[in-house]
């Protein structure tokens, strides 16, 4: 069975730290892999990644996906209380007659002052 | 604005009365999608549409119905609805009709309680 398995289930740390954030999958036929953020409603989108070893970064964030072992990693440098969130990673592989989409049970982030 | 509109935002109902939560899209997206959303459980996908008049099962679609006769709109029914439905779903959308290989844009969300 498809599965995206997120670690830490829950992580805090204070204002300043650098945090990072895990995300292993064993699906078939990826094709490519999720990050979003979610605060208090919908989720929002952060990162998609495609290909192995290709660091994409969005100011303090930044995520990378490694296909050979499974897994992509999220950075967040000098975090800020504002960071606090259910971080969610998902993802994208070919299905039978159509893409599937699989989530992980997000990591809960929380930055104290 | 590019927007996925859910309605209600919050809902407190009985078992067995029919419900219906829409999703409107003003992004002209094909691939349409409904999740339900619980502690330690994650997203889980109830339904989800490449296009018009195509729909198929998620991973949880016991209990629900869905329908796509307009590109924009996505309504999830509760035909009787149970108290095991009690969750907060999310409705989401993205462009591609034969390909969901794209980020997912989310609705606001509904929380369900069932009673």
């Amino acid at each position: 069975e498809d599965k995206v398995v997120q670690s830490p289930l829950s992580l805090v740390v204070h204002e300043g730290d650098t945090v990072t954030l895990n995300c292993s999958y064993e699906v078939t036929n990826f094709r490519s892999l999720l990050w979003y953020k979610q605060e208090k409603k919908a989720p929002t989108f952060l990162f998609m990644l495609t290909s192995s070893g290709i660091e994409k970064k969005s100011g303090r964030l930044s995520s990378i996906l490694d296909k050979k072992e499974l897994f992509s990693i999220l950075n967040i440098t000098a975090t800020q209380t504002g960071d606090s969130a259910v971080y969610l990673c998902a993802v994208i592989f070919r299905g039978g007659g159509a893409d599937g989409l699989t989530f992980g049970k997000g990591t809960h982030l929380i930055i104290q002052p | 604005e590019a927007q996925v509109t859910q309605n209600p935002r919050y809902l407190i109902t009985v078992t067995g009365k029919k419900l219906t939560v829409t999703c409107s899209q003003n992004m002209n997206h094909e691939y349409m999608s409904w999740y339900r959303q619980d502690p330690g459980l994650g997203l889980r996908q109830i339904y989800y549409s490449m296009n018009v008049e195509v729909t198929d099962k998620g991973d949880v679609p016991e209990g629900y119905k869905v329908s796509r006769k307009e590109k924009r709109n996505f309504p999830l029914i509760l035909e009787s609805p149970s108290p095991n439905q009690t969750s907060l779903y999310f409705c989401a959308s993205s462009p591609l009709g034969t390909r969901v290989n794209q980020p997912q844009h989310f609705g606001d969300g509904t929380r369900l309680s069932i009673l």
